[in-house]
């Protein structure tokens, strides 16, 4: 069975750095590209990151271009989000999605996390 | 970017009842690369169409996609109590920059 199981989201001042983690289980990690999408409380939802499998290839949206980095350990199964300069508009619940077809990043997200909350505020 | 927009905002309808969600791009969609989600509330969001019409792994066969280009649709051929949601597109191109509709929720009548 996959599991995405994030962690680390937590109350952060404006300006300030968190890193997220996602931890997978159920199916062979390294294979897959791996994404960052995140949902503002009352809001839709928006794609953030994305790495291949491997870790050779990272997208990142514009909103967080330069401020945010994505990475993996597949020794670990483990997805990361770099978060620094946070502002109040990055307050979200932030979800690890597993990419549905094997190596490529062009892809649907077939399984989520539970989300991680995320507040910057002062 | 591509800009995904969905309609309508709020669909009311009953149990058995048909549910029609279009999902429009700014332009053209590589590939069919076009998938749809669920969202219940507190829930993350499910997978339920990828490649505009192909249903993922356990979705029931009353949910089905169509569509090319730019005009994209959702249909729930008898909505069942659980399918009463928030329902999302979503591009996946080959250019970088992927983007959700804002969403189209559907509520008992």
């Amino acid at each position: 069975e996959v599991q995405l199981l994030e962690s680390g989201g937590d109350l952060v001042q404006p300006g300030g750095s968190l890193r997220l983690s996602c931890a997978a289980s159920g199916f062979t990690f390294s294979t897959y590209a791996m994404s960052w999408v995140r949902q503002a409380p009352g809001k839709g939802l928006e794609w953030v990151s994305a790495v291949s499998g491997g870790g050779g290839i990272t997208f990142y949206a514009d909103s967080v271009k330069g401020r945010f980095t994505i990475s993996r350990d597949d020794s670990k199964n483990t997805l990361y989000l770099q978060m620094n300069s946070l502002r109040a508009e990055d307050t979200a619940v932030y979800y690890c999605a597993k990419g549905g077809r094997k190596t490529t990043v062009i892809t649907s997200l077939d399984y989520w996390g539970q989300g991680t909350l995320v507040t910057v505020s002062s | 970017e591509i800009v995904l927009t969905q309609s309508p905002g709020t669909l009311s309808l009953s149990p058995g009842e048909r549910a029609t969600l279009s999902c429009r791009a700014s332009q053209s969609v590589s590939s069919s690369y076009l998938a749809w989600y669920q969202q219940k509330p507190g829930q993350a969001p499910r997978l339920l169409i990828f490649g505009a019409s192909s249903r993922a792994t356990g979705i029931p066969d009353r949910f089905s996609g169509s569509g090319s280009g730019t005009d994209f649709t959702l249909t729930i051929s008898r909505l069942e109590p659980e399918d009463f949601a928030v329902y999302y597109c979503q591009q996946y191109g080959p250019s970088p920059g992927w983007t959700f509709g804002q969403g189209t929720k559907v509520e008992i009548k």
